[in-house]
Parts: C-alpha cells; structure tokens; sequence
C-alpha cells in the first residue's frame, strides 16, 4: 500500500533559524496536504497542492510539490516560538481515496 | 455544527470493557474518517466512510474494532473487551465530497484503559 515517509522525524532550531521538513511517497498522488499539530491538541489543516511543480506561500510558510508528485516540502523562514508542534505531510492517490498521512516532524523551537 | 464534535472527550475503562465512543461530522460533510495517536506518535489510519460506499475498513487493527456510521451522519466507534494497548487519542475527522478541501478534526477521545 501506499507509504508517505517525512524527514526529519526531530528538529530543534534556535528562534529565528529556518526550518524546511520534506515528505516522499511510494506512489504518485493526485494531491498533498499538509496539517500542523500543536502540543495537546489536534491537526489543523493548513494548505492543499494540486499541481506538479506547484509552489504556495502562507507568510513565512512555504509548501512545493514535487514535479513527479511524489514528494513535498514545508519551508519555514525565521522560526518563532508559535511554530511548534508537529507538521505532518498527507498524500492522496485518485478517485476518492482516503489521504495517508505522513510520519511526522516534530518541530522545537528554542528561544 | 460549527466544527467536529467527539465525545466524550475522556474515556477510563477497565480491561475488558466495552467501550463507544462518537463522532459528530460538521453538517453535508460526506467523508468521515477516524485515527488513532498514541502519545508522542504518529496518526494511525482506522476506518473510512465515503457517503453511502462501503466503508473502507483496512486500518482496523482487530475484530474487536467495529464502526458505524447512521444516516450518513454520526459515527460510532465500538470497542469490545478493551486492552491496555488500546490506550490513546481516537481522532475523528470530516471533509466535504471532492478533493479539493482539508480534514476537519475533532479534539478527539483520550481512552486509558486500566
């Protein structure tokens, strides 16, 4: 079955650090999406790409998604506190196909 | 309503126990999804119901899981003579048909099972 690794599993960064965590999967999907859960709480939805090659920005957050779409990356630029928790990837293959969720990165960020 | 209901949102039973636990979607959402986290890991995929489909049940992880899902609205997650590793957070999530939007989680049901 379909299998979504993300590296790193682990990341501390001193605040203001850039921080990027990349997701791959075994299979093509037809669309990624990523989630950022905090600390005692649960997945927020944060974006959603579509395209090959396809690059979306939110403030300091920065989503790709890879041209064979097969892989993605969450770029975060000059860390804050309010970044941490844990950011996980999820690919979906077509059709209505349930999305299977990333291994995770927990994020750290060390004022 | 507004977001992904669960209850309750604490759950201590003894070993061997049955327990429910329930999932509220927001309202025209067609999918419902339900996971598992146990502390500090990752999300671990248990059923999946799509409007009137077949639910996929592939992420139950043994026959004492059971879910269902009344009216293509509430869902029901069912677990029979409880064990120590059934401890964790039960997830419920909910998106409208089509692909083009995101999950809306619930807060979840911590279960500990004593």
């Amino acid at each position: 079955g379909q299998q979504v690794m993300q590296i790193p599993q682990y990341q501390h960064v001193q605040e203001g650090e850039d921080f990027t965590t990349y997701c791959n999967s075994s299979t093509t999907l037809s669309n990624i999406q990523w989630y950022k859960q905090r600390p005692g709480g649960h997945p927020v939805f944060l974006i959603q790409l579509v395209k090959s090659g396809e690059v979306k920005k939110q403030k300091r957050l920065t989503f790709q998604f890879g041209e064979a779409k097969k892989n993605s990356s969450l770029h975060i630029t000059a860390t804050q506190t309010t970044d941490v928790g844990t950011y996980f990837c999820a690919g979906r293959g077509g059709g209505y196909q349930k999305v299977t969720f990333g291994t995770g990165t927990k994020l750290q960020v060390i004022p | 309503g507004a977001g992904v209901s669960q209850s309750p949102s604490n759950k201590v039973t003894e070993k061997g126990k049955d327990v429910e636990l329930r999932c509220d979607p927001i309202s025209g959402h067609t999918a419902l999804y339900w996971y598992r986290q146990s502390l500090g890991q990752g999300l671990e995929f248990l059923i999946y119901f799509q409007g009137n489909s077949a639910p996929d049940k592939s992420g139950l992880p043994s026959d004492r899981f059971s879910a269902e899902r009344t009216g293509g609205s509430v869902s029901t997650l069912t677990i029979q003579r409880t064990q120590q590793e059934d401890s964790a957070v039960y997830l419920c999530a909910s998106s409208p048909a089509g692909q083009l939007l995101g999950y809306t989680f619930g807060s979840g049901t911590r279960l500990t099972v004593v």
